[in-house]
């Protein structure tokens, strides 16, 4: 079985600028999550969907931080524009639906904000 | 507010020695619980989970919770080197399906 695929692996940009992140998950996993890690803390949800619909955005910046779910499968986050403090590293994760199952991870991208 | 709270440590145990980590959760409700592991620059990679009070045991691993304290452990028995890392609880919010992470408790094991 495929594990989660993330792209790209590291990202870096300039302050202001935009960046956007992929995700696929498992396959026949209804639920994708993205967090973000900054060094030194635990993963922070930003969103998490439930096939193509949202069920938690309440941590996600909606004034710079957009994601979107297509057709239920892959998924995008888009940082527009970027500041310093998003330096983190973005962890894509997906589950069967249901709050029993265990999430998997991507390998996660590492995003440099200079 | 959910929220999820581990003691950062660092905890550092000898070689053979158990090491206890420990996570406190907001909600009542919260109805599953799993712990992961975090090597260094590595993805999270659960070890495993829990969902009703008492005791569970995998291997070296010992999961416990108390739904009326609000309080879930995971010990580690015959502590290796190799379990050196930094051990994430997280907690399955039911009102929203919602999963939290802790800020996570960094584990040394010294040989």
């Amino acid at each position: 079985e495929a594990g989660v695929a993330q792209s790209p692996r590291y990202k870096i940009i300039e302050k202001r600028q935009s960046v956007a992140f992929w995700c696929n998950p498992i396959s026949g996993h209804a639920t994708l999550y993205w967090y973000q890690q900054i060094l030194g803390q635990g993963p922070k949800l930003l969103i998490q969907f439930q096939n193509n619909g949202v069920v938690d955005d309440s941590q996600l910046p909606k004034d710079r931080f957009s994601a979107e779910r297509l057709k239920g499968v892959d998924s995008t986050l888009k940082i527009q524009p970027a500041k310093l403090e998003d330096s983190a590293v973005y962890l894509c994760a997906s589950s069967r639906a249901g709050g029993y199952n265990e999430q998997f991870f991507g390998p996660g991208t590492r995003l440099t904000v200079l | 507010q959910k929220e999820v709270e581990q003691n950062s440590g660092p905890l550092s145990v000898p070689e053979g020695a158990i090491a206890s980590l420990n996570c406190t959760y907001s909600d009542r409700g919260s109805q599953s619980f799993f712990w992961y592991r975090q090597y260094s620059g590595k993805s999270p990679e659960l070890i495993m989970f829990i969902y009703s009070n008492g005791d569970k045991e995998d291997g070296r691993f010992t999961a416990q919770l108390n739904k009326a304290s609000q309080y879930v452990s995971l010990l580690i028995r015959d502590s290796q080197p190799s379990d050196s890392a930094t051990y994430l609880c997280a907690v399955n919010f039911m009102s929203g399906n919602q999963f939290y992470f802790g800020t996570g408790t960094s584990l040394t094991v010294i040989p």
